[in-house]
């Protein structure tokens, strides 16, 4: 069972233009979410979270918008820069229970166009 | 330089012939755990650790395991591997802020078991 789903395995994006990369989730558990980043040979590394008290997070290109009754979660990178080009994973965490285990969504393939 | 190290990077080995996946974190964390990734399936949790000498299994701890003797080392035990171990293996630990948290990953042991 799919706790944490990234429907889309790619996307491709025009350098300069948005980037939406979309995540659902189905336990109403999680209140933490983050999202990461992986580059070939390497492990991923974390770009922004936000947890279940706020909508909105905002980190320079990055920005994470939370729907919790719809139960998605949405990454937006603008503007798209060809180093953006990488697996992103969506995760979440149910950390008000103090547990820090992350379930991981199955990853959205990015590639940004020149 | 703050990071999470495993060895080795790659590993082809035969089936039950033990081996140990090292990982060592320099930022004294307590929270550490190991994932696997599959293709179509994203990082699912093998064990984790809150503590050292406190251990527990994560999603998939069937043929693996695990110990925490001092805080920073949680290596990954295959006591008799077999092929449906062969994996990318990823090793991470948890900084914890006052309202946040986020996992550094390792980068990655590639196993594979003939």
């Amino acid at each position: 069972d799919q706790q944490v789903k990234q429907n889309s395995p790619s996307l491709s994006v025009q350098e300069g233009r948005i980037s939406i990369l979309n995540c659902d989730y189905t336990n109403s558990m999680f209140d933490y979410f983050l999202w990461y980043k992986k580059y070939p040979a390497e492990g991923p590394t974390f770009l922004i979270s936000i947890s279940s008290i706020k909508d909105k997070n905002e980190d320079g290109r990055f920005t994470v918008f939370l729907n919790k009754s719809a139960k998605h979660l949405s990454l937006h990178i603008v503007p798209s820069q060809p180093g953006d080009s990488a697996v992103y994973f969506c995760a979440a965490s149910a950390s008000r229970f103090g547990n820090e285990k992350l379930t991981f969504g199955t990853g959205t393939r990015l590639t940004i166009i020149p | 330089e703050a990071q999470v190290t495993q060895n080795p990077r790659y590993l082809i080995t035969v089936t039950g012939k033990k081996l140990t996946v090292t990982c060592s974190q320099n930022m004294n964390h307590e929270y550490m755990s190991w994932y696997r990734q599959d293709p179509g399936l994203g990082l699912r949790q093998i064990y984790y650790s809150m503590n050292v000498e406190v251990t527990d299994k994560g999603d998939v701890p069937e043929g693996y395991k695990v110990s925490r003797k001092e805080k920073r080392n949680f290596p990954l035990i295959l006591e008799s591997p077999s092929p449906n171990q062969t994996s990318l293996y990823f090793c991470a630990s948890t900084h914890r802020g006052a309202s946040s948290y986020e996992q550094y990953f390792g980068p990655g042991t590639r196993l594979t078991v003939t």
